[in-house]
């Protein structure tokens, strides 16, 4: 069975600072990881994701994730956060040798970016 | 722009009614679509997964009598709430799935009084 644990519930930064939103996760084979951003109301919206390749993942917003296997993890990080960034983030896993879409969610970590 | 449109957002009814909410995939064909529940700053939960003309299969402990799926076609499912009541209030996503693509909708707010 596939599992995604974010550890941390909430993550408070100052803008202009470097954030990072932390995931490990539990596959029986390859993962496939992916990150994504819930504004209030809202449904997801796909940040990044990480199949196969270079290992640092640059997504959408100037949000980046680096994969790392020995670690199982998977986290987001953005160089210098804005307050818009302040939103539910949610990393997902998908078990390649599982085959189908079908994404395992972590239980998400709400990021307030404050001035 | 939206490749999966969710509709309605927001729904208020009262109990014991039924709600329909449908899940749309505009620009591709999705063979699978997914249902998830999420409750207020909790996780997504999937509640079943649908594959275009057969029926839905239904994660544990999801009553499957009451959250009716239909996905007749490649680009359509609907969820219907069936005798709706307070605890099922809830934020419903859809998610569609094909041509190597998923998407999510934007989400459904069911407020049952």
């Amino acid at each position: 069975a596939q599992s995604v644990a974010q550890p941390e519930d909430q993550v408070n930064v100052a803008e202009g600072n470097p954030l990072t939103v932390k995931c490990t996760y539990s596959v029986s084979g390859n993962p496939y990881l992916f990150w994504y951003v819930q504004y209030p109301n809202r449904g997801l919206q796909f940040l990044l994701k990480y199949i196969t390749g270079d290992n640092l993942v640059k997504g959408s917003y100037g949000f980046e994730a680096e994969f790392n296997k020995s670690q199982t993890s998977f986290h987001l990080k953005k160089p210098s956060a804005l307050v818009s960034d302040s939103a539910l983030y949610f990393c997902a896993v998908r078990d390649v040798a599982g085959g189908g879409n079908k994404l395992t969610f972590g239980t998400g970590t709400q990021l307030k970016v404050e001035l | 722009g939206a490749v999966v449109s969710q509709h309605p957002s927001r729904v208020i009814c009262k109990s014991g009614t039924s709600v329909k909410i449908e899940c749309r995939s505009l620009d591709f064909q999705a063979t699978t679509m997914f249902w998830y529940r999420q409750f207020p700053k909790q996780s997504l939960m999937l509640m079943a997964t649908s594959n275009e003309g057969s029926k839905a299969t239904y994660e544990q402990g999801v009553e499957k009598d009451k959250f009716l799926i239909n996905h007749a076609s490649l680009t359509l499912s609907t969820l219907t709430v069936t005798s709706a009541h307070p605890e099922d209030s809830s934020f419903y996503i859809c998610s569609a799935s094909g041509e190597e693509k998923l998407f999510f909708g934007s989400g459904t707010q069911l407020s049952v009084l």
